[in-house]
């Protein structure tokens, strides 16, 4: 599976934007690259998810390099909920392994 | 709330024992998911069962066996058990298949600590 690479830790301050970085350098044609966050004492939630094209949800939005090589996570304004461990994580269409192989993730970190 | 439901919340065994933890999936969803997310190996893709099906397996360990039922719910069997599989274990749903890339919805997780 193509691997990820994310920063251990970032910190931002409240409603500022936020920017997750997340390199994905051996992405084939067919992954898709979600995003999920931990949030603490909770289970992993659904964030967003793209294959070539930005997105954008209610949550935040996602910005695919033109190679496909990385890709940012914009939290347009932290809130203090938003701290959490994000995981960017790549899911191969028809791959046929339907589990999600979770990195180490970016703690984020919001002071107010 | 994702509509996901775990139960127990917690767990509290010895080495040697056997447990069952339960899972509800949302309402229509038909794949079930199994993680562990321990301290050392992080979150761990252990099985998948669709409509009843075993769908894919990842990291699951020999003593370890998941079932899902008629209606949809999943039970994820852990036998043997070693204080490493002190954890906290993950149930996910989605409408259908991963490969289609859906959402999967993640319940709250039931902790367990082997003693």
């Amino acid at each position: 599976d193509a691997k990820t690479t994310q920063p251990n830790s970032m910190e931002s301050n409240e409603e500022e934007p936020v920017h997750l970085p997340c390199n994905h350098s051996t992405i084939s044609g067919t992954d898709y690259i979600h995003w999920y966050r931990q949030l603490p004492s909770q289970g992993p939630e659904y964030v967003i998810h793209g294959l070539t094209s930005n997105v954008n949800n209610r949550m935040a939005s996602l910005a695919i390099a033109e190679d496909r090589k990385s890709s940012t996570l914009i939290l347009h304004r932290a809130t203090l909920r938003d701290a959490a461990v994000y995981y960017c994580i790549l899911s191969s269409r028809g791959g046929g392994a339907d589990g999600l192989t979770f990195g180490k993730g970016t703690h984020l970190i919001i002071q107010p | 709330d994702s509509g996901v439901t775990q139960t127990p919340k917690h767990l509290i065994t010895a080495t040697g024992q056997r447990v069952t933890l339960r899972c509800s999936p949302r309402s229509g969803d038909l794949s079930v998911y199994w993680y562990q997310q321990s301290l050392d190996q992080g979150l761990q893709f252990l099985i998948q069962y669709y409509n009843g099906e075993e769908r894919a397996k990842g990291n699951i360990l020999e003593r370890f066996s998941a079932q899902q039922f008629p209606d949809l719910h999943s039970e994820l069997n852990l036998s043997s058990l070693e204080l490493g599989d002190s954890a906290l274990y993950f149930c996910a749903s989605s409408p259908r298949l991963a490969e289609l890339q859906e959402t999967q919805y993640f319940g709250p997780g039931t902790r367990l600590l082997v003693l």
